[in-house]
């Protein structure tokens, strides 16, 4: 069954240094989001990503975030100076071209800023 | 402004036991989506149902149920038969429709689920 994939699961930064975590959505979906759980807390919608352009963000994705689609089949989230308070559980979800369609998760990338 | 709010944090049963997850939700918009999803021990996010605000037929799966009542604006889930198994954090989550959509996905606050051997 197809699935989507996040790298690295586990990545660990120095405040101030950037990042990029690393998604794979499933192959014919056209619709991509980032979302973020706190340790603890609710999952947070960041961004949603259609037909190469961000269809919406959230205030937490502010200028220090970005997101690319590089090629046909990663998606990129980039937080380029990183806070303590970034850290959290980043999901990659798709979704296919029925926008209400459920949306598939990613295992997600724990990042812990020191 | 849309809002979903799961009241209960923390949920306790034994084995066997039925047990009903609240969900309330708020929106403007009259064309709307509502999910539920589960969150193991593992971590991952993992879809049990959507519901279009058109259909308020319940839906059975198996041990799994949904109650829809726009009256009341809720989306409750029940589980009959509780098992270890279904031991996990679980989502209500909201998302509008018509053409302004995004998908964006508005998530509760989460029900932890333990259920006790």
């Amino acid at each position: 069954e197809p699935e989507v994939t996040q790298t690295p699961s586990h990545q660990v930064t120095q405040m101030g240094q950037e990042v990029i975590l690393r998604c794979v959505p499933i192959s014919n979906h056209l619709y991509f989001y980032w979302y973020r759980q706190i340790l603890g807390q609710k999952v947070e919608f960041l961004v949603s990503f259609y037909n190469n352009e961000i269809s919406e963000k959230s205030e937490i994705f502010d200028d220090q975030f970005s997101v690319e689609r590089p090629d046909g089949s990663n998606f990129t989230l980039k937080i380029r100076s990183t806070k303590l308070e970034d850290s959290a559980m980043y999901f990659c979800a798709s979704s296919d071209r029925d926008l209400y369609n459920e949306q598939f998760f990613g295992p997600g990338t724990r990042l812990t800023v020191l | 402004a849309q809002k979903v709010t799961q009241a209960q944090t923390e949920i306790s049963v034994v084995e066997k036991e039925d047990v009903t997850l609240d969900c309330v939700y708020e929106t403007r918009d009259t064309t709307y989506y509502l999910f539920w999803y589960k969150q193991p021990p593992s971590g991952e996010l993992v879809f049990l149902i959507r519901r279009n605000s058109f259909d308020e037929q319940n839906e059975i799966s198996g041990r799994y149920s949904w109650n829809f009542q726009k009256s009341t604006s809720s989306f409750n889930f029940t589980i009959t038969a509780s098992q270890v198994v279904d031991s996990a954090v679980y989502f209500c989550a909201l998302t509008k429709g018509g053409s302004s959509n995004t998908g964006k996905l508005i998530f509760g606050q989460g029900t932890t689920l333990q259920v006790k051997p």
